[in-house]
């Protein structure tokens, strides 16, 4: 048990749907990440927040957005739902940011678009 | 930015059998460099990491992986794997100054009796 956790653990919806993905993060960890893993895309980082601020983007769309709560969860709102979107959704926390080598992962959100 | 290539996406092997998978990065700076692994249905389980020094590092559950700067190589390997090493296997880079981790694909490792 890495400490992280992820809510809800499997979610089906239909396209044109919007979803929230909830994260809370490892007791003291100030980082958060959130990550796609699909089976054409294999893993890719989505965006990080540090301490309620964004910190990187990576390959994120316009479709989603995500925040960082004063308590430290997270939260990744997916709108506009594709069939494409269907992925497993992991979140990740780390203490700070670039000093912080270990990034611990959830278990992970299974989305399911129809 | 880098990129990570994992050479090899399904490895069988038979228990007790040596296993080594293979993983390349390219990168225009210096990295960072780990081994997660994700059992069936579970998230990513941290094997082990390279930041600085010893080339040779060892991880968990048996595994060590060694760092090949001149042929940036972060190769994988276990001298006598179990059946519950059955898993896939993923290389990741993280450039220095940096925060996001780019994966390699996976590798898929079957551990037959």
């Amino acid at each position: 048990d890495s400490g992280v956790t992820q809510t809800p653990k499997h979610l089906i919806t239909a396209t044109g749907q919007r979803v929230t993905l909830r994260c809370s993060p490892r007791s003291g960890d100030l980082s958060v990440y959130w990550y796609q893993q699909s089976l054409d895309q294999g893993l890719q980082f989505l965006i990080q927040y540090y301490n309620g601020e964004e910190r990187a983007k990576g390959n994120i769309l316009e479709r989603f957005s995500a925040q960082q709560f004063p308590d430290l969860h997270s939260e990744l709102n997916l709108s506009s739902l594709e069939l494409g979107d269907s992925a497993l959704y992991f979140c990740a926390s780390s203490l700070t940011g670039t000093d912080s080598y270990e990034q611990y992962f959830g278990p992970g959100t299974r989305l399911t678009v129809t | 930015a880098q990129s990570v290539t994992q050479l090899d996406s399904q490895v069988p092997v038979f228990e007790e059998a040596p296993v080594e998978l293979r993983c390349n990065y390219s990168s225009s700076v210096s990295v960072y460099l780990f081994w997660y692994v994700q059992y069936p249905n579970q998230g990513l389980q941290l094997l082990l990491k390279y930041l600085s020094g010893s080339t040779l590092v060892k991880g968990i559950n048996g595994f060590e992986a060694e760092f090949n700067k001149s042929q940036t190589s972060f190769h994988l390997r276990k001298p006598s794997v179990h059946i519950s090493d059955t898993a896939e296997y993923f290389c990741a880079a993280r450039d220095f100054n940096d925060y996001k981790l780019s994966f390699g694909a996976g590798t898929t490792v079957t551990v037959r009796a």
